[in-house]
């Protein structure tokens, strides 16, 4: 596809289930994001990848969360043990180049933990 | 705290009218800036940006406004037509750009 594909777009989970959510960004962009976007709030920056490394992580509220891009494309968004508070739209975005530009997002993926 | 800031949750506007959205920043650092135009249960399109260098920059209906000195940007969109109902967010980025900061978004409806 042209875009940034995101799945599930939505997932139930239970208190201290583990989830993992993925992102395929546009094909050839080199630098990848998670945001986090809470009910009524803007998105706000978990971490940021350049190719395969992970540059900036600074944004992810806990070690429950991590993240990988272990070959430069697909990434996956890791929440171990989920709380009710990690409930939230997760959104993907790429970018073509490794500084400034648009970036592009996906259509995210809401997660509900009961 | 939020370092970017859009004050007004909502705005409607009369169709062919002009849409003002507005944001404000409070890290003088910031250098770069964005409008994402947002549908539900999409995620955000990128609208227009303009880079501290410049003022005003413009693309078709959508003219984006930035006053360095006020730590302010506006979003005209005129004529303002119904399509263009969806939620509006700003983003300001510093230095390399690799981290964005969003402010809470403003949802505009476009009055046929």
């Amino acid at each position: 596809g042209a875009g940034v594909s995101q799945s599930p777009r939505y997932k139930v989970a239970k208190r201290g289930q583990d989830v993992a959510l993925r992102c395929d960004p546009i094909s050839g962009h080199v630098s990848l994001f998670w945001y986090q976007q809470a009910l009524g709030q803007g998105p706000e920056f978990l971490t940021y990848f350049q190719n395969e490394a992970q540059l900036d992580k600074s944004g992810l509220p806990s070690d429950r969360f991590f993240a990988e891009r272990p070959e430069g494309s697909v990434s996956t968004l890791k929440i171990q043990r989920t709380q009710q508070e990690d409930s939230a739209v997760y959104l993907c975005a790429s970018r073509l180049r490794r500084e400034r530009g648009t970036q592009y997002f996906g259509p995210g993926t809401r997660l509900l933990v009961l | 705290d939020q370092q970017v800031k859009q004050n007004s949750p909502s705005l409607s506007v009369q169709e062919g009218r002009i849409s003002i959205l507005n944001c404000d920043y409070t890290n003088s650092m910031f250098d770069y800036f964005l409008w994402y135009k947002k549908y539900p249960a999409e995620g955000p399109t990128f609208l227009i940006s303009i880079s501290s260098i410049k003022d005003k920059n413009e693309d078709g209906r959508f003219t984006v406004f930035l006053n360095k000195s006020a730590k302010h940007l506006s979003l005209h969109i005129v004529p303002s037509q119904p399509g263009d109902s969806a939620v509006y967010f700003c983003a300001a980025s510093a230095n390399t750009g690799n981290q964005f900061y969003f402010g809470t978004g403003t949802s505009l409806t476009v009055i046929p």
